[in-house]
């Protein structure tokens, strides 16, 4: 069972706008943690999408958007293209535990 | 640029051990701690622990803790996974990570993930 919460799946048309929810606690995100996304094509490995909560690598496109709250966090997709499909994982930092934490990830899926 | 190349798969029976190295190269080597994540079919991704090469210093996740062993060759820009008394459960796809740090200014945000190896497969079955 994952620390950090996400919903099974979103969905959307192309164009549209979906957006990914990540839940925690009070031992990582609402202790000052950073969230960090990342995107799963099918039988590839992890691409970091977002950084430190809202900040884009370079090459990623404009589309995709990070905030953070108190215990949560959310990756925006806007404008949703074909290539987006993926599975989309948030990761922080578990202070109690003492170890990095994945969310269950989001299966995105554009109709 | 960056690059990670991991070894090839390796089936293994239970109760054996397996290996599996992660060849860094396009960056300083000794910079740069490396993680170990993996992935078990129909899973979620799952931290194991970290090796920093410049000092061999390590962390390992409480859960693996006993059963892993992180290690490096800094004349050869490779660390290594180790993990021992394999059940069937440790089937997963094995990635090594690169972590890096953004900064601003005088604060730093926690440590990611930038580069990724491309995963070693390790069924575990008798």
């Amino acid at each position: 069972q994952s620390v950090l919460t996400q919903p099974p799946s979103v969905s959307g048309a192309p164009g549209q706008r979906v957006t990914i929810s990540c839940t925690g606690s009070s031992s990582n995100i609402g202790a000052g943690s950073d969230v960090h996304w990342y995107q799963m094509l099918p039988g590839t490995a992890p691409k970091l999408l977002i950084s430190g909560n809202n900040n884009r690598p370079s090459g990623v496109p404009d589309r995709f958007s990070g905030s953070k709250s108190v215990t949560s966090a959310s990756l925006a997709i806007t404008g949703l293209q074909a290539d987006d499909e993926a599975d989309y994982y948030c990761q922080s930092y578990d202070r109690s535990l003492g170890d990095y934490v994945f969310g269950p990830g989001t299966k995105v899926t554009v109709l | 640029q960056v690059q990670l190349v991991q070894s090839g798969a390796e089936v293994q029976k239970p109760g054996a051990s397996v290996k599996i190295s992660c060849k860094a190269s396009g960056y300083t080597f000794t910079y740069f701690a490396l993680h170990w994540v993996r992935q078990a079919p129909g899973h979620s991704l799952e931290w194991m622990g970290w090796i920093s090469p410049g000092n061999g210093h390590t962390k390992y996740s409480r859960k693996f803790r006993g059963r892993i062993s992180l290690t490096r060759d800094t004349s050869a820009t490779t660390v290594f996974l180790e993990l021992s008394s394999l059940r069937s459960e440790d089937t997963a796809v094995y990635y090594c990570a690169r972590e890096t740090v953004h900064c601003n200014g005088t604060s730093c945000d926690d440590p990611f993930f930038d580069s990724w190896g491309q995963g070693t497969l390790v069924p575990v079955s008798s």
